[in-house]
């Protein structure tokens, strides 16, 4: 079982759509971050997390310690949205990052 | 304020060669981590570095190696290169080591072994 689990997948929407991806860590952290990879390669980090919730324009991110999960949101959903979303934790042992397989998200006009 | 530069930024190997890809962090930041990114095995953590030390070293064969710079500037090689080394090469900067300052990414050098 990976130590960090991303759902769905892939997931195709319709413009203005409320999307939620979902990460799970089974390892103890102290940072989680969620990154945006556009088809060219380039990764953009969104957030870093190490408790609650952070916003930043239609993006939100939520954190639950307890539980060992993360969503991202996106409010308003657009094409331009459409990326690879990676849901990455830094090991609090030994500082590692490790990274989810990413979710696929396709926004469709 | 410059991003990560990653050089170069397309690659074609044969098998059997060495490869030297580098990296530029931004100015201030003195840890560069490196990553490789193939469609099946998805982002795979390789080394950290800072202050020219390796810090973390993620399960890759020795054929992998890399240094940093005075300048904070990094590199890795790939020796003896395979047909399974053809990846996308990310590399990421960021402020400091253990407490996250969070990271920014280069573009990513993409290798070919033909």
């Amino acid at each position: 079982k990976n130590e960090v689990e991303q759902s769905p997948q892939n997931l195709t929407a319709q413009e203005g759509e409320f999307i939620t991806i979902n990460c799970s860590y089974s390892v103890g952290i102290s940072a989680l971050h969620w990154l945006q990879q556009h088809p060219g390669g380039g990764i953009v980090s969104l957030f870093m997390l190490s408790s609650g919730k952070k916003k930043h324009g239609r993006l939100i991110a939520t954190i639950n310690i307890q539980e060992k999960h993360s969503s991202l949101h996106i409010t308003a959903s657009h094409p331009r949205d459409s990326a690879v979303y990676i849901c990455a934790v830094r090991g609090a042992s030994n500082y590692q990052l490790i990274w989810g397989a990413g979710t696929k998200l396709i926004i469709k006009p | 304020k410059a991003g990560v530069t990653q050089t170069p930024r397309y690659l074609i190997k044969t098998r059997g060669q060495q490869v030297t890809l580098s990296c530029s962090p931004i100015s201030g930041h003195r840890s560069v981590s490196w990553y490789q990114q193939t469609p099946g095995q998805g982002l795979q953590f390789l080394f950290e570095y800072f202050s020219e030390t390796q810090r973390n070293k993620g399960n890759f064969p020795g054929r992998f190696s890399g240094r940093q710079f005075s300048n904070s500037r990094s590199e890795m090689n790939v020796s003896t290169l395979e047909l399974g080394d053809s990846a996308l090469y990310l590399c990421a900067s960021s402020l400091g080591l253990g407490q996250d300052y969070g990271y920014t990414f280069g573009s990513g050098t993409r290798l070919t072994v033909v």
